[in-house]
């Protein structure tokens, strides 16, 4: 089945304890990106990747980290999460990335940060 | 500077009757307009997209969407609501001649009542 998926679903922690969500696509796609969803703001895009070893900020990269050495795989680090970084997160993928392209979505990890 | 609104944060409709979830937008360029579904405890699900051509839009679900360009809308459509309908949804645009990043409505949340 082809799906991106998200680890772990849920999270608590505590400010500055570092972490990592992984993020995984079975779809061979090229480009990748994690958004943060906040109620009344929509989503907001953190970083993205076009492909492997090339990476861009988005909207809002402060306190926000990720590689991509493998195709499949996006993983989003917090090296020192603070609690403005509660949030919902979702990682996405398309085929390039292009104007025409659509997005597939993760199920979303909850990060809670005390 | 480019931007999507969605103008009603919810919208509560009776179920059997027609529903309408608005939105505009504000880019340079041509541009490329997306729908997409949230349901609770779900990633985001691509619904629908106008590219060019026929400005009625048909998509998943019996959805469609009317793209106007002289009034920059993209209103999200189904003649007849279904209970199930009910979800977050999120419009979303690129524009031509940008760097492909997706800007995004901050959601409507679609409310059908029995």
């Amino acid at each position: 089945e082809a799906q991106v998926t998200q680890n772990p679903r849920y999270l608590i922690t505590v400010t500055g304890k570092k972490l990592t969500v992984t993020c995984s696509q079975n779809m061979n796609h090229e480009y990748m990106s994690w958004y943060r969803q906040d109620p009344g703001l929509g989503l907001r895009q953190i970083y993205y990747s076009m492909n492997v070893e090339v990476t861009d900020k988005g909207d809002v990269p402060e306190g926000y980290k990720v590689s991509r050495k493998e195709k499949r795989n996006f993983p989003l680090i917090l090296e020192s999460p603070s609690p403005n970084q509660t949030s919902l997160y979702f990682c996405a993928s398309s085929f390039s990335g292009g104007y025409q392209e659509t997005q597939y979505f993760g199920p979303g990890t909850r990060l809670l940060v005390l | 500077a480019q931007s999507v609104a969605q103008p009603e944060d919810q919208v509560n409709v009776a179920e059997g009757n027609p529903l309408t979830v608005k939105c505009t937008y504000s880019v340079s360029g041509n541009p490329y307009l997306f729908w997409y579904v949230q349901y609770p405890n779900r990633g985001l699900q691509f619904l629908l997209k106008y590219i060019t051509g026929d400005n009625l839009v048909k998509g998943s679900y019996g959805f469609e969407a009317e793209f106007n360009k002289s009034q920059t809308s993209f209103h999200l459509k189904k003649p007849s609501a279904l209970v199930s309908d009910s979800a977050l949804y999120f419009c979303a645009v690129r524009a031509s001649g940008s760097n492909y990043q997706l800007i995004w409505g901050a959601g409507t949340k679609l409310i059908i009542k029995p």
